[in-house]
Formats: C-alpha cells, sequence, structure tokens
C-alpha cells in the first residue's frame, strides 16, 4: 500500500505570515505529484502538477518545489491571506495510467 | 465551461433504499472518475472510466454500481449500502486516461449518510 503522508496536519496563521508544509511519499515510479486546494463546500482545485526533479511551480504567492530522489514535495505561500484557507492536499499520480493516490491533506487557517 | 456538477449535494438513504449519484461535465474529458472521502482521511479512487468504459475497479462492493450513458456524465447506483458506506463521493474528469499527467477537475461532491 503506497502511504502518501502530508504535515503538519493542520496550521494556524496570522495574515501576512509565510508558510509551508511538507508532502512526503516513497521514492518510486511515478509520473507526477499533484497539488490541491480545497476551500469548503467547494470543489478541490488543482494548483500544480509537477513531474521532474528539482521542479519548481509558482502560481502569485504560491510555489512548490519537488524532490524525487528522497521522496518530498514542499508547498510554500508567501504572504498568507485569509482566503488561502483551506485544506491544501497532495497527491502522487501513478505510473499506470491516471491514478492519484492523495494525502489527507493539510488545514490551514489564516487569521485576519 | 470548466466545472464540473454533481447532484445531489446532501443525500440521506435508508439501507434497503436504491439512489443514484449524478456527475456531469461538458469539457469534453473522455475520463471519469468516483472517489469517495471517509471524514479525515485521503479521497480513495474507486472507478475510473475511459471513453465511457469501465476501466479500473478498485475492489469495491458490488452495492456500488457506476454507469457512464455517454462521454459528459457519469452515474453511480447505490443499493442494499451500509452505515460506514456514509461518506463524501466526489467525481472527477480529466482530457484523458494514461498520457500525460493531466490535473483532475472535480466537482464539489455529495455527502451521502445511510441510516
Amino acid at each position: 500500500i503506497l502511504n502518501v503522508e502530508q504535515s503538519p496536519q493542520s496550521l494556524h496563521v496570522q495574515e501576512g505570515d509565510s508558510t509551508n508544509f511538507t508532502c512526503s511519499f516513497p521514492s518510486s515510479n511515478f509520473y507526477a505529484l499533484h497539488w490541491y486546494r480545497w476551500e469548503t463546500a467547494k470543489s478541490p482545485e488543482a494548483l500544480f502538477v509537477m513531474t521532474l526533479n528539482g521542479d519548481e511551480k509558482k502560481k502569485g504567492r504560491i510555489s512548490a518545489t519537488l524532490n524525487t530522489k528522497e521522496g518530498y514535495s514542499y508547498l510554500y505561500i508567501k504572504g498568507s491571506q485569509p482566503e488561502d484557507s483551506a485544506t491544501y492536499l497532495c497527491a502522487l499520480h501513478m505510473e499506470y495510467g491516471n491514478k492519484l493516490v492523495f494525502g489527507a491533506g493539510t488545514i490551514l487557517r489564516v487569521k485576519s | 465551461d470548466t466545472e464540473v456538477t454533481q447532484t445531489p449535494k446532501h443525500l440521506v438513504m435508508g439501507m434497503t433504499n436504491k439512489k443514484s449519484l449524478k456527475c456531469e461535465q461538458h469539457m469534453g474529458h473522455r475520463a471519469m472518475y468516483w472517489y469517495k472521502q471517509k471524514a479525515k482521511k485521503p479521497p480513495e479512487l474507486m472507478f475510473v472510466y475511459s471513453y465511457e468504459k469501465l476501466s479500473i475497479n478498485e475492489s469495491v462492493p458490488s452495492r456500488f454500481s457506476p454507469e457512464c450513458p455517454n462521454s459528459s456524465l457519469l452515474n453511480l447506483h447505490l443499493h442494499a449500502l451500509q452505515p460506514e458506506d456514509s461518506a463524501l463521493y466526489l467525481c472527477a474528469s480529466s482530457p484523458q486516461y494514461g498520457g500525460s499527467p493531466h490535473e483532475q477537475f472535480f466537482g464539489p461532491g455529495t455527502r451521502l449518510t445511510v441510516l
């Protein structure tokens, strides 16, 4: 059974703080690492799809890095805003087909 | 239209009921998925349809019966469910199944409660 671990489980920060969280996975054959943002009562929304070791992606204040050799990905949020409050899920895109194996997520709460 | 819609949003059913969940997308995607998420757990893949054919069944009990009547619609028929089947059921779609790693587009889910 493939385990995708996310830490921390939850995080409370003040508006303006920068924060980061981790997705860990066993180094194995996979196509890509996905990050999703999931706001309460809404649909999970894709942030990044990362495929290469050393890959770094950025969207506004949010960025992510991928280290496939050591089996981790970091998600960074610079200058957190209340609207960043959500659950952030990572998922391994397995080599065969389009199957995603998700972590349990990191819940971020940003206080104004 | 980059939206995946799911109906109903909430469903309460008894163990002897038969109900269906519906998912729809109009992005021209040819792969569609059902996931199940229990509280504080990761979403878990149940079924994958590719070009309206079932490609993956993750050993899901037969009381869950998926159906893909056309490329835009995905149904999940429910019969004789157990209370432990209570969960959030998410539908997703992607341009295709296999090939390049495409992002999946998710619906907001159906919250199912089995009494």
